[in-house]
């Protein structure tokens, strides 16, 4: 079964702490991406990417970098924490692009609370 | 303002009742997804629809897409307390997708 896997479901952190969320794929799909869900607002993108070492910024990217390093792994850093940045984080993975989009693979998500 | 609306927001029906809930934009897109995330989880995708006026059934789950293909509405017959949870639509503007806030559904028994 196809899988995209986050490192952490639950994570509490201190305010001005450096976050790393870790997201590893096992499709060979080209595309990732990083999204925050919070209650009444959806999923907002953060930053995605279309190959190794290229990133793109989404809707939100104030706050956070990324870094893809390899295919199957797209890491979302948080600089330095804020409680503002308290959410539900889901990363996703797709093939092909436009009409050619067969959706998203979605992880569980990593709920962080930033105290 | 989002890209996509939903509604309603929220929904609350006893099991067997049917139901209909609505994604709405000023935007056209090439196709639009369905997706359905249950507590804990992330969205599972569940149909694309592709063609303007398009209608496509997953058991008793009915999607259509707008002729205009800037709208779309899934219908949901005899619902169950299986089908609870929040169904959220996303569409494609350009190379990422976009998601709509969802309609939180709940199936009392």
């Amino acid at each position: 079964d196809v899988k995209v896997t986050q490192s952490s479901r639950y994570l509490v952190k201190r305010t001005g702490e450096k976050v790393f969320l870790e997201c590893v794929q096992d499709m060979d799909h080209e595309n990732m991406f990083w999204y925050r869900q919070d209650p009444g607002l959806g999923l907002r993108l953060i930053y995605f990417s279309y190959d190794v070492k290229m990133k793109e910024k989404g809707d939100i990217p104030e706050g956070y970098s990324v870094s893809r390093e390899k295919k199957e792994r797209f890491s979302l850093i948080l600089e330095s924490a804020s409680t503002n940045q308290t959410s539900m984080y889901l990363c996703a993975s797709s093939l092909g692009q436009g009409l050619l989009n067969y959706g998203y693979t979605f992880g569980s998500g990593t709920r962080l609370t930033v105290v | 303002t989002q890209l996509l609306e939903q509604s309603p927001q929220f929904l609350s029906i006893q099991e067997g009742e049917n139901l209909t809930v609505y994604c709405n934009s000023s935007s056209v897109f090439s196709s639009l997804q369905w997706y359905r995330q249950e507590p804990g989880e992330g969205p599972v995708l569940l149909v694309t629809v592709v063609t303007g006026g398009e209608v496509k059934k997953l058991k008793r789950l009915t999607f259509q897409f707008g002729d205009a293909r800037k709208d779309s509405s899934l219908h949901i017959t005899a619902a169950q307390p299986g089908d609870t949870g929040l169904y959220l639509c996303a569409g494609a503007p350009g190379f990422d997708m976009r998601f709509g806030a969802g309609t939180r559904l709940t199936v009392k028994p």
